[in-house]
């Protein structure tokens, strides 16, 4: 089974601290993403990366950036975090190159922005 | 911009019921359609999936149909068990590009099923 763990289950920070939210998956695939989910909002699209060093924006990157420096870890960084970035922050990975490939989602980081 | 539109918001089933949510997208590129399933303090995780050459797809007690003419997309959970009460997610994909990677969710539906 494809596990992806994300290191903190609920964080707590203030405003216009660096914010790290880290993830890392087990089974060797090339693809990493971070989902932001709120209420009646759905799931949507941070950042992605595809392979070591790449990432690619997604739907909502303001604010947000991004790092991937090893095939398995992929990071989440809040430069300087706002209220607004309080939210529930998935973590997802899945392989390349398969037509089907689901995504595979961590328990999620719980961040609350005060 | 909501690209992929999920309704009820929530859905209150009797045991034994029939469950159906129901989504409509407008990218005419989307080619993979998946459902996911959350439980409360986990994260989301693939139900069933269907691509938009078939019209339906079973798996189990849930069943996916497809019409493309429409649009549209639906989850009917037959036979609805407390189990079952969870977040349902529908989703979409494009084929290809870096679009290949953007899976567009819905809203969500949150279903409770009464023992």
């Amino acid at each position: 089974d494809v596990k992806v763990t994300q290191s903190s289950r609920y964080l707590v920070k203030r405003t216009g601290e660096k914010v790290f939210l880290e993830c890392v998956q087990d089974m060797d695939h090339e693809n990493m993403f971070w989902y932001r989910q709120d209420p009646g909002l759905g799931l949507r699209l941070i950042y992605f990366s595809y392979d070591v060093k790449m990432k690619e924006k997604g739907d909502i990157p303001e604010g947000y950036s991004v790092s991937r420096e090893k095939k398995e870890r992929f990071s989440l960084i809040l430069e300087s975090a706002s209220t607004n970035q309080t939210s529930m922050y998935l973590c997802a990975s899945s392989l390349v190159g398969a037509q089907n490939s689901p995504l595979h989602f961590g328990n999620g980081t719980r961040l609350t922005v005060t | 911009q909501q690209q992929v539109k999920q309704s009820p918001q929530s859905l209150i089933v009797q045991k034994g019921g029939i469950s159906i949510i129901n989504c409509a997208y407008e990218n005419t590129a989307f080619d993979y359609f998946p459902w996911y399933q959350q439980f409360p303090g986990k994260g989301p995780a693939l139900l069933i999936a269907i691509r938009p050459d078939v019209s339906e797809k079973k798996e189990g007690r849930f069943t996916i149909s497809f019409n493309k003419s429409a649009k549209q997309f639906s989850l009917h959970i037959m036979d609805s068990q407390p189990g079952d009460s969870a977040t349902y997610f529908c989703a979409a994909r494009p084929a290809s590009g870096t679009g290949g990677f953007k899976t567009i969710f819905g809203a969500g539906t949150r279903l409770f099923v009464k023992a």
